[in-house]
């Protein structure tokens, strides 16, 4: 058990739509990475926040944006959803504010029909 | 920026032979070197790293080797077993800790 808590486990949604995928951090850790898995194209960075705020990004589209709270839980927010979407949304998380990630969520399926 | 290269995509060996996972990196400035193993319907999990001051790292039956004049790494896995059966991903780091890249993946079969 990696600590980092996914929810949900499976999202399904249409065209168009908006969806909010949470995580919670392994306790302790203060930064906290999002991944987007897809078949072709393997693990790709998102973004990265380290104690609320942002720290590095990545291949994130302008359509999705994350956040950091107070309790160190994060929130990736996808919106106006394509096809192309569709993927394993990993959350990932580590002690320290350099752009390593330790530990890493079950991860959130998103089907978008 | 950093470029990592990952060969082969798929490898399959009998159970109790070894596996070897080679991985190219681009930016010279790199000096860390995870390497995650991805179970079905599971996250990455950290397995084993090594840090640029070192050429060689075990852990049981795990070894990862590091060529900087190449600019190479490589995962050695021993006496495979059913379990070892995963996708492997290998990642490098620049000394700045700005770029963080993942390689594309090896399935890894184990067959008993």
């Amino acid at each position: 058990d990696s600590g980092v808590t996914q929810t949900p486990k499976h999202l399904i949604t249409a065209t168009g739509q908006r969806v909010t995928l949470r995580c919670s951090p392994r306790s302790g850790d203060l930064s906290v990475y999002w991944y987007q898995q897809s078949l072709d194209q393997g693990l790709q960075f998102l973004i990265q926040y380290y104690n609320g705020e942002e720290r590095a990004k990545g291949n994130i589209l302008e359509r999705f944006s994350a956040q950091q709270f107070p309790d160190l839980h994060s929130e990736l927010n996808l919106s106006s959803l394509e096809l192309g979407d569709s993927a394993l949304y990993f959350c990932a998380s580590s002690g320290g504010q350099g752009n390593q990630p330790q530990h890493f969520g079950d991860g959130t399926r998103l089907s978008i029909l | 920026g950093e470029n990592v290269e990952q060969h082969p995509s798929t490898l399959s060996v009998q159970e109790g032979d070894s596996a070897v996972i080679k991985c190219t990196y681009s930016d010279s400035a790199s000096n860390y070197f995870p390497w995650y193993k991805q179970e079905l319907g599971k996250g990455p999990q950290l397995i084993i790293d090594i840090r640029s001051n070192v050429g060689e790292k075990k852990d049981q039956r795990i070894a990862v080797t590091l060529n900087k004049t190449a600019k190479h790494f490589s995962l050695h896995i021993t006496e495979t077993q059913p379990e070892d059966s995963a996708v492997y991903f290998c990642a490098a780091r620049d000394n700045y800790g700005q770029n963080f890249v993942f390689g594309p993946g090896t399935r890894l079969s184990v067959l008993p």
